[in-house]
Formats: C-alpha cells, sequence, structure tokens
C-alpha cells in the first residue's frame, strides 16, 4: 500500500532557489494538507485542499504556494527558499478535513543554506 | 479559534512506570474531534485514536488509555507499564466542525529510561 508519497525525502537548497515538494496519495482522499515541523514547535499546517481545485491556508502559509489540479496531487511549491524554511514537511490526506483521521507521508526534509 | 495545548516539553520515567501526557484544548464550537498521533524516532507520525466531543466514555487499548473531560477540555493519555519503545514525541490535535483543518500541539517529547 503506497498511502502518501512524498518526494524528495531529502533535499538542500540555496538561498533564492525554488522548489517543489511533490505529495501524492492514491488513498482517492478528498482533503490533503501540507504541515511543517520545527523543534519545539509541533506541526504547523501550512495550506490546506478539500479537494482539486480548492485550497486555502493554514497557520504558516508565508513562502509557500500550493495547487491541487487532481485530486491525487498536491505540490507544496517555495518560490524563493529562506533560511527559515528550513524543516522537515509533511504531507497528509484523509477522505475530508472535519473529524476523519489524517494519514502522513514519510516527510522530506529540507535544508535551505 | 482552535488551540491544542500539550503543556508538558519533555518527560522522562523509568520503564514501568505508568505516565500521562496532557492535553487541553479551545474550541468555540460544539462538535469537534480529537487525535492523538505518536511520532518514534525513525520520524513518521503514527496515528493513535480519534474522539468525538459527543463521545465522553473514556478509551483503553492495552496499556494504553485516553481520558476525555469536557468540563475541563482536557483530553489526557496514559501508557500503563511504559516500554522503552513508548518513546516517542507524541502529539494532540483538534478539528472542529468549523473548519476543515486539524491543527495539532507542539508535542511532548517521551523518554523510557530502562
Amino acid at each position: 500500500n503506497a498511502g502518501v508519497t512524498q518526494t524528495p525525502k531529502f533535499q538542500v537548497l540555496k538561498t533564492g532557489q525554488s522548489m517543489t515538494l511533490q505529495c501524492a496519495q492514491d488513498m482517492n482522499h478528498e482533503y490533503m494538507s501540507w504541515y511543517r515541523q520545527d523543534p519545539g514547535m509541533g506541526l504547523r499546517l501550512i495550506h490546506y485542499s478539500v479537494g482539486a481545485g480548492i485550497t486555502d491556508q493554514g497557520e504558516v502559509p508565508n513562502g509557500y504556494n500550493v495547487s491541487r489540479s487532481t485530486t491525487e496531487d498536491f505540490p507544496l511549491r517555495l518560490l524563493s527558499a529562506a533560511p527559515s524554511q528550513t524543516s522537515v514537511y509533511f504531507c497528509a490526506s484523509s477522505d475530508s478535513g472535519y473529524g476523519n483521521t489524517i494519514y502522513f507521508g514519510e516527510g522530506s526534509w529540507l535544508t535551505v543554506v | 479559534a482552535q488551540k491544542v495545548t500539550q503543556a508538558q516539553t519533555e518527560i522522562s520515567v523509568v520503564e514501568k512506570e505508568d505516565v500521562t501526557l496532557d492535553c487541553v484544548y479551545e474550541t468555540r464550537d460544539t462538535t469537534y474531534y480529537l487525535f492523538w498521533y505518536k511520532q518514534p524516532p525513525s520520524g513518521e507520525l503514527v496515528f493513535l485514536i480519534r474522539r468525538n466531543s459527543f463521545d465522553e466514555q473514556n478509551e483503553i487499548s492495552g496499556r494504553y488509555s485516553w481520558n476525555f473531560q469536557k468540563s475541563t477540555s482536557s483530553f489526557n493519555f496514559t501508557i500503563t507499564a511504559s516500554q522503552v519503545v513508548d518513546s516517542a514525541v507524541y502529539f494532540c490535535a483538534l478539528s472542529d466542525h468549523r473548519d476543515d483543518k486539524i491543527i495539532f500541539g507542539k508535542g511532548t517529547r517521551l523518554h523510557i529510561l530502562p
């Protein structure tokens, strides 16, 4: 079972570079989201989507863009990476947002130098 | 607004001791769900339990138990007879009916010492 798949697992970027973290799920889930995890800060919601064509901001959206053209994919774009975006990023999905258990990908470790 | 507070940043106990992880939440909604997730040293996030606001019954699963008290807005997690494999970061989370978001607390790092 693939579940939620994130790529790449590790990435080093230079300040100002752009990149896209890919996220795909094969469970036909409507809801997908991105979190970042930083020491002492827990998991903070960046952006989320309740279905194809619909996205919304979470707690810490600045510096990130998302789109949801298909049910399966929910890429996270960093347009101009900053050292403050060094973090572990988790993609998650569920049947719908409210009340449903969300399942996480394995995480993507991003370092911006 | 939703908020989840896990006041215990880090806890250390000796193996076989019982330990309780606290979770206090805030929501204006009367309909909501609470969750606990475990993050072992390997880094993945593992779902443990989901509880809706209409079900205040405590739940037990093996050595794990959860105490949900709406009167104090708490959803505490107890591990009985802890084991070294329980060492992990534990997150409490909240989803209410106003939003489709799931908001997490900052987590509690649990060390079980042999």
